[in-house]
């Protein structure tokens, strides 16, 4: 299995790009969560997708972050118009229905915003 | 609502040391606890857990009790390695809950 992947590992843009990340869920997964990590605030849980549903977007920060998952096997994470603020890595996991507590998280996306 | 909190770092230790890091938690009903270590440049991943009260969950020499009398979750390891530093997280996930809620973090350096 080669595990939640994520891209691209690195992103570096200036303010008022759009940014999309990019993950590919582990297979058989039904639950997919995008956490964002900062060394202020810590790890964050941005959003969940229950069977490509999304579940709890409440820590979202604001409207300029949308996620959606098209399929079972992939998901995207965009900004737009990126800020500097929005610097952090941001890792997506996937877990299997019946053991959401085991979660398996990608290698992450470091994004810098210039 | 459900939390946890656990003690900040850095930690620095030498090589064979013994190791404590506390973690305490807040959450109604009865939680599952994890603990998750994140090495340098990875994703985190599960080290060890535990779903119910007096359990203790083990992974790599690691251990941890869940506590409830104390509400507390610490991780122990009898000999620590320069292989272990990282970043420990502890969590709790609510009975009723799909998300898992996650301590700050705290990150230990062992000397060789």
């Amino acid at each position: 299995d080669a595990g939640v992947i994520q891209s691209p590992r690195h992103e570096v843009t200036e303010m008022g790009q759009e940014v999309t990340l990019r993950c590919k869920p582990i297979s058989g997964h039904d639950y997919l969560f995008w956490y964002r990590q900062t060394m202020m605030r810590g790890l964050e849980l941005l959003i969940y997708f229950n069977n490509n549903v999304p579940i709890d977007d409440s820590g979202m920060p604001e409207d300029r972050f949308s996620a959606k998952m098209p399929n079972a096997s992939f998901s995207t994470l965009k900004i737009q118009p990126s800020e500097p603020r929005d610097s952090a890595v941001y890792f997506c996991a996937s877990s299997p229905t019946g053991a959401a507590d085991t979660q398996y998280f990608g290698p992450g996306t470091r994004l810098t915003v210039l | 609502g459900n939390s946890v909190t656990q003690m900040e770092g850095p930690v620095t230790l030498s090589e064979e040391a013994f190791l404590t890091i506390n973690c305490t938690y807040t959450a109604t009903g009865y939680p599952s606890l994890f603990w998750y270590v994140q090495y340098p440049g990875e994703g985190l991943q599960l080290l060890l857990k535990a779903t119910k009260a007096d359990d203790k969950g083990s992974n790599k020499g690691f251990e941890a009790t869940y506590r409830k009398e104390t509400t507390s979750f610490h991780l122990e390891k009898g000999s620590v390695q320069v292989s272990d530093s990282a970043v420990y997280f502890c969590a709790l996930k609510g009975s009723s809950a799909s998300k898992i809620i996650f301590g700050s973090g705290t990150r230990l350096s062992i000397r060789p």
